[in-house]
C-alpha cells in the first residue's frame, strides 16, 4: 500500500513556499521525509511518529495528522538548494516494512 | 567515515546472467536495507537485515537472494538477471531502528538487456 503523494510536481521561484502532501488509506504509526537531488542518493528530512507532532528544521517543517492519515512538508521561503524530488514513506507498525510514495518533483527558479 | 559504499556504479548485464551488488557501512549500524527505484514508482523494500545473521523480506524480494555475515557488509544477489530488474538500486543503514534515519548508499544503476 504505497502512500501517495501530491502534487506531483510543483515549480517555485525563490522565497516562495510550498507545500507536499503525503497520504495513506492505512493507518500508520509514522511518516518519513527524504529529498533526492538528481543522480544522487535520498537524503533523511524527518520523521513523524503518530501523536500529531510537528517537526522541523531551517525552513522545512512537516505535521502528521493520524486520523487522516496524512503528512505534509511545508518549505517556506524557498531557495535554489531545495530543488529536487521529495520522497515520504510510511510504516503501518513500528519496524514494520518502509512503502515510500511516487515522489514529489519540487523546481526553485531565481 | 566513507558511510555506505555500493560497488559498481554501473552495470550491464544480459538476461539469465547472476551478479552480487556490494554494499558496505563503516558506521556500525546494525540495520541494512536495499531498494530498487524505477522511474514513477519512488524506493521499493527488496530485502532488509536486523543483524548480522538476519535477514527478512521487504516488498518485491522474487529474484533477489541475501546474507549478512558481518555487519558491515550487505550483498545483493541476481540469481537470474531479467530486463524487469532494469532499475537503480540504493542500499541503505540505519543506527536505532531498519528504518530510522536511514543512509543511502550512491547506488547502482544496472541495465539487462
Amino acid at each position: 500500500q504505497q502512500p501517495v503523494q501530491s502534487p506531483q510536481a510543483v515549480i517555485l521561484r525563490e522565497g516562495e513556499d510550498a507545500v507536499i502532501n503525503c497520504s495513506s488509506s492505512k493507518a500508520l504509526y509514522s511518516v518519513h521525509w527524504y529529498r533526492q537531488k538528481h543522480g544522487e542518493a535520498p537524503v533523511f528530512l524527518m520523521i513523524l511518529l503518530k501523536g500529531g507532532e510537528q517537526k522541523g528544521h531551517d525552513k522545512i517543517s512537516a505535521s502528521f495528522n493520524e486520523k487522516k492519515q496524512q503528512s505534509s512538508l511545508y518549505l517556506t521561503a524557498s531557495q535554489l538548494s531545495y530543488s529536487g524530488t521529495y520522497f515520504c514513506g510510511t510504516e503501518r507498525s513500528n519496524n514494520n516494512d518502509m512503502r515510500f510514495g511516487a515522489g514529489t518533483r519540487l523546481t526553485v527558479k531565481p | 567515515n566513507a558511510g555506505v559504499t555500493q560497488t559498481p556504479k554501473f552495470q550491464v548485464l544480459k538476461t539469465g546472467q547472476s551478479m552480487t551488488l556490494q554494499c558496505a557501512q563503516d558506521m556500525n549500524h546494525e540495520y541494512m536495507s536495499w531498494y530498487r527505484q524505477d522511474p514513477g514508482m519512488g524506493l521499493r523494500l527488496i530485502h532488509y537485515s536486523v543483524g548480522a545473521g538476519i535477514t527478512d523480506q521487504g516488498e518485491v524480494p522474487n529474484g533477489y537472494n541475501v546474507s549478512r555475515s558481518t555487519t558491515e557488509d550487505f550483498p545483493l544477489r541476481l540469481l537470474s538477471a531479467a530486463p524487469s530488474q532494469t532499475s537503480v538500486y540504493f542500499c541503505a543503514s540505519s543506527y536505532s531502528s531498519p528504518y530510522y534515519e536511514q543512509y543511502f548508499g550512491p547506488g547502482t544503476r544496472l541495465t539487462v538487456t
